[in-house]
């Protein structure tokens, strides 16, 4: 079965800073999608960004990239320039392309920016 | 955009008692998921359904029933509830494809007492 783990419960970082959010994941397959979303106060879901396992280029949304090392099955984000409202619970997930196709989503990560 | 609404954002729930969830989607999707969330726990899976009248046991489906009669609905029931299932519920759907955005509710925080 797939695992996805986050081992950073908290981080913190400096408005304006960069910071950059771990996960590794376990796997067998050798196509599948990797996610990062984004979990403010409100409870709403937001997708970060995806990344197709198929693809070498490193995924991008503005501020938001990823490092995908694919033998390694590590998967970081990377927020540049820090905001206040990135401020939230980040969860890493997997999703396979074969069988059932569930999101298979790691433990969070709790980021908070300091002014 | 996709609208999934959960019909309730806090719930509070004797042990024993039934309890519904309920979950409604807006735009046609063929899969809807119920997942729980835990502190240090993330989001694990509890069931799931591909179409209509059909589901899936997820990864932790023991105390839980779900009801799929209508395509946009997709219901998780709590048989009897337990202390241990305390905990915030989130639905999800999407369309078919493993690469299709996933649409969450605003979850239900669920106590029992």
């Amino acid at each position: 079965a797939q695992t996805v783990t986050q081992s950073q419960p908290e981080m913190s970082v400096q408005e304006a800073e960069t910071v950059t959010l771990s996960c590794t994941y376990d796997t067998s397959e050798s196509d599948y999608y990797l996610f990062w979303y984004k979990q403010p106060p409100s409870r709403q879901m937001i997708l970060v960004i995806r990344q197709e396992a198929y693809k070498q280029q490193n995924a991008t949304e503005n501020r938001f990239s990823v490092n995908f090392q694919k033998a390694a099955k590590s998967f970081s984000l990377k927020i540049s320039d820090s905001q206040l409202g990135d401020a939230a619970m980040y969860f890493c997930a997997y999703r396979g392309i074969q069988g059932a196709q569930k999101l298979v989503f790691g433990q969070g990560t709790r980021l908070t920016i300091n002014p | 955009d996709v609208k999934v609404t959960q019909s309730s954002r806090y719930l509070v729930k004797r042990t024993g008692e039934k309890v519904f969830l309920e979950c409604v989607q807006d735009m046609d999707h063929e899969n809807m998921f119920w997942y729980r969330q835990d502190p240090g726990l993330g989001l694990r899976l509890i069931y799931f359904s591909y179409d209509v009248k059909m589901k899936e046991k997820g990864d932790i489906p023991e105390g839980y029933s779900v009801s799929r009669e209508k395509k946009e609905r997709f219901s998780l029931i709590l048989e009897s509830a337990s202390t241990n299932q305390t905990s915030m519920y989130l639905c999800a759907s999407r369309l078919g494809g493993a690469n299709e955005k996933l649409f969450f509710g605003s979850g239900t925080q669920l106590s029992v007492l």
